[in-house]
């Protein structure tokens, strides 16, 4: 099993929907809690960082849940520039580790 | 203000040969993580560096190397290439400190022949 879990994709939504992302980690030792986009080919970028008292970033928001190990992305009125892989990402002793991304496909 | 900068962009090899990647970290960042993303997965932690030293390392084997120059930019060195190491190189900067966010540049993509 992979330390860090994300629901497989892809996921194929209509403009203008609500999107939501899920993440789980094994290891309760880890620190902080991240999510990344990452478009084709191109270098991931950080999205927001996570934290249990969740947060929210326009039409963003981030809820962690440290008992039940787990973190969510929620895309409220997505645009089709939202298309990308989304990376869920855990940070433990200094290295991130990554889950393996959920790719995202906003249709017109 | 200059983000994370990675040479070369592209690198065609052979198996057997030896690879050196560099990074330049954003400015007012120390510290340099370095990845491996292979197609359709999430980067992989190869090791990090602060203050000239590896402070942490991922399960990678000996043939990865790296370095840290007193101006915080790095390199990646891999030796004895394999077919398996062809992947998308990312190289990650970030202020000193557990937990802070790594800014990433645009990668060195290898290709292994």
């Amino acid at each position: 099993r992979k330390e860090v879990e994300q629901d497989p994709g892809p996921f194929n939504v209509p403009e203008g929907a609500t999107v939501a992302f899920n993440c789980t980690y094994s290891n309760s030792a880890s620190q902080s809690f991240f999510w990344y986009r990452q478009d084709c080919r191109k270098e991931p970028k950080l999205l927001m960082s996570v934290y249990s008292s969740g947060n929210e970033d326009g039409r963003f928001t981030a809820q962690l849940n440290r008992a039940s190990q787990y973190i969510s992305l929620l895309i409220r009125d997505s645009k089709l520039s939202d298309s990308a892989t989304y990376l869920c990402v855990v940070n433990r002793n200094y290295q991130l580790i990554w889950g393996a991304g959920t790719k995202l496909i906003i249709k017109p | 203000d200059a983000g994370v900068t990675q040479s070369p962009t592209h690198l065609i090899k052979t198996r057997g040969q030896q690879v050196t990647l560099r990074c330049s970290p954003k400015s007012g960042h120390d510290t340099v993580s370095w990845y491996q993303q292979a197609l359709g997965q999430g980067p992989q932690f190869i090791f990090q560096y602060y203050e000239e030293e590896e402070r942490q390392r991922g399960n990678f084997p000996d043939r990865f190397s790296g370095h840290q120059f007193p101006n915080y930019s790095s390199e990646l060195n891999v030796n004895a290439l394999l077919l398996g190491d062809s992947a998308l190189y990312l190289c990650a900067s970030s202020p000193q400190g557990n937990g802070q966010p790594q800014h990433f540049g645009d990668g060195t993509r290898l290709s292994i022949l």
